[in-house]
C-alpha cells in the first residue's frame, strides 16, 4: 500500500528554535513537494524537489529530498510566529502521466511566543 | 494572474441535492486537478485532467461523481445526489503540463455542507 507519512503530526515549538518535519513514503519516486496551508485557507506552494540531494531554502525553511531513503525533511530554522501553519509533502506517484500527488496528512507547526 | 478560481465559495444543500462545483484554471495551464480535503482522509485526488482530456479517475468516490472539462478553461465537478458525507472543502488545482518543473497552484476551495 502507498503510504506518504509525516512525523509528527503536531509540532509545538517556542520562537527562535530549531526542528525538523519528517516526510517518508513507500514507493518510488524522486519529485516531491511541499505545501503550507492556513486554517481556512488554501494550500501555497512552498518547495519543489525534483532529484536525489536537492535541497531548496526559502527564508527560515530549508527542505531537501534523499530519493534512496525515500524521505524529505523539512527544517525550520529559528522558528517565528508566522509559521505557525499546517505543512504538507506530496510525492508523485507517476499513475497514469506526472502530477498524480499522494499527501502526507500534515504537520501543523504552532510557534509560541 | 488572477490564481485558480473557483465558485461557490460555500455551498450548503440537503441531501439528495444536486451539487455543481465549478473552476477556472490559470490561462496557459494544461493540467487540472480535483481534490477533496476532510478531516478524517486528509487531502484526496479525486480526478485529473492533460489537455481537457481525463487522465486518473481513481480517486472518484463513486459513480455519484462526475468531472468534466469541457474547454481549457473550465472545469466542473458534479455531485449528484448529495450525501452528508460528502461535505468536504473542494480544491481545484492546475499545473502546467506534467514533466515541466511546476508545482500546483490550488484555488481557494469551496466548503460543501449536505445536511
Amino acid at each position: 500500500e502507498l503510504k506518504v507519512e509525516q512525523n509528527p503530526l503536531f509540532l509545538s515549538m517556542q520562537e527562535g528554535k530549531n526542528y525538523t518535519i519528517y516526510c517518508n513514503y513507500s514507493t518510488t519516486s524522486d519529485r516531491l513537494y511541499w505545501y503550507r496551508q492556513d486554517p481556512g485557507k488554501s494550500l501555497e506552494s512552498l518547495f519543489v524537489l525534483l532529484s536525489n540531494g536537492a535541497v531548496k531554502q526559502e527564508g527560515r525553511l530549508m527542505a531537501s529530498l534523499d530519493t534512496k531513503a525515500r524521505l524529505s525533511t523539512l527544517h525550520i530554522t529559528a522558528a517565528v510566529h508566522d509559521l505557525s501553519a499546517t505543512y504538507f509533502c506530496a510525492v508523485d506517484i507517476y499513475r497514469g502521466s506526472q502530477g498524480n500527488l499522494i499527501f502526507g496528512k500534515g504537520t501543523k507547526l504552532s510557534v509560541k511566543p | 494572474d488572477a490564481g485558480v478560481i473557483q465558485s461557490p465559495r460555500h455551498e450548503v444543500t440537503e441531501m439528495g441535492q444536486e451539487v455543481t462545483l465549478r473552476c477556472k484554471p490559470i490561462s496557459g495551464h494544461n493540467s487540472l486537478f480535483w481534490y477533496r480535503q476532510t478531516m478524517m482522509r486528509g487531502l484526496e485526488l479525486l480526478i485529473y485532467f492533460n489537455n481537457n482530456v481525463p487522465i486518473d479517475d481513481s480517486g472518484m468516490p463513486e459513480d455519484r461523481f462526475s468531472a468534466k472539462m469541457p474547454n481549457a478553461s473550465f472545469s466542473t465537478l458534479k455531485i449528484q445526489p448529495s450525501e452528508p458525507r460528502d461535505s468536504a472543502v473542494y480544491f481545484c488545482a492546475s499545473s502546467l503540463l506534467p514533466g515541466q518543473q511546476e508545482t500546483q497552484y490550488f484555488g481557494p476551495g469551496t466548503r460543501l455542507l449536505v445536511l
